[in-house]
């Protein structure tokens, strides 16, 4: 089987840079992915970690340790339009991306 | 740009009634998913399709079926509808199986009564 963790909700404020983490425990681990969801609307990709260390992309990261089961979102720079959901999902060797129940993050002003 | 359709928005359907949802994806995607995302419960996979007429078990496919009779359409089949299966059931297709990105629909908000 797999688990999958990660915090249920975080706050923060514009411009602050905010860490979320995500831990897993699978078989036959294949690659993290991170994904976007803004409410009611459909989740959209972030990122795709493979390979341990930091993948960045503009204002998010993504971080992966293979050996620990860890995983960390990094968005910087924080904006509004931030605030949505963030899930992590696992692809596991010959079967589908099963994901974690999602953080939810609000910005401020 | 991949595009990930489905049918219908919202639906209201009661208690016994057979549902279809119906998902199609313009290109030419090997590999469709259906998802059910709950609040606290997150994405949970229900049935995935590799191929044309192809078909896997996710985490939660009991009372719900699965059609994939053609390479661009993957249909979630709600035999009996029951009040439990009241939820947000979200598509989405990839190219490939193991290190692909999905593409999701917009979603279908379904309520049994």
């Amino acid at each position: 089987g797999q688990n999958i963790d990660q915090p249920t909700e975080m706050t923060a404020t514009e411009g602050a840079i905010v860490q979320i983490n995500c831990t897993y425990q699978t078989s036959g681990f294949n690659g993290l992915f991170w994904y976007q969801q803004h409410a009611g609307e459909a989740p959209t990709f972030l990122s795709y970690n493979v390979l341990d260390g930091l993948e960045e992309k503009g204002r998010f990261s993504s971080f992966l340790s293979r050996s620990k089961g860890y995983s960390y979102l990094l968005l910087k720079e924080l904006q509004m339009k931030d605030s949505a959901s963030y899930l992590c999902a696992v692809n596991q060797a010959g079967t589908a991306l099963i994901f974690g129940k999602g953080t939810t993050l609000s910005v401020s002003s | 740009d991949v595009k990930v359709t489905q049918s219908s928005r919202y639906l209201v359907k009661r208690t016994g009634e057979k549902v279809f949802l119906e998902c199609v994806q313009d290109m030419d995607h090997e590999n469709m998913f259906w998802y059910r995302q709950d609040p606290g419960l997150g994405l949970r996979l229900i049935y995935f399709s590799y191929d044309v007429k192809m078909k896997e078990k996710g985490d939660i496919p009991e009372g719900y079926s699965v059609s994939r009779e053609k390479k661009e359409r993957f249909s979630l089949i709600l035999e009996s509808a029951s009040t439990n299966q009241t939820s947000m059931y979200l598509c989405a297709s990839s190219q490939t199986l193991n290190t692909g990105e999905l593409f999701f629909g917009e979603g279908s908000r379904l309520t049994v009564l």
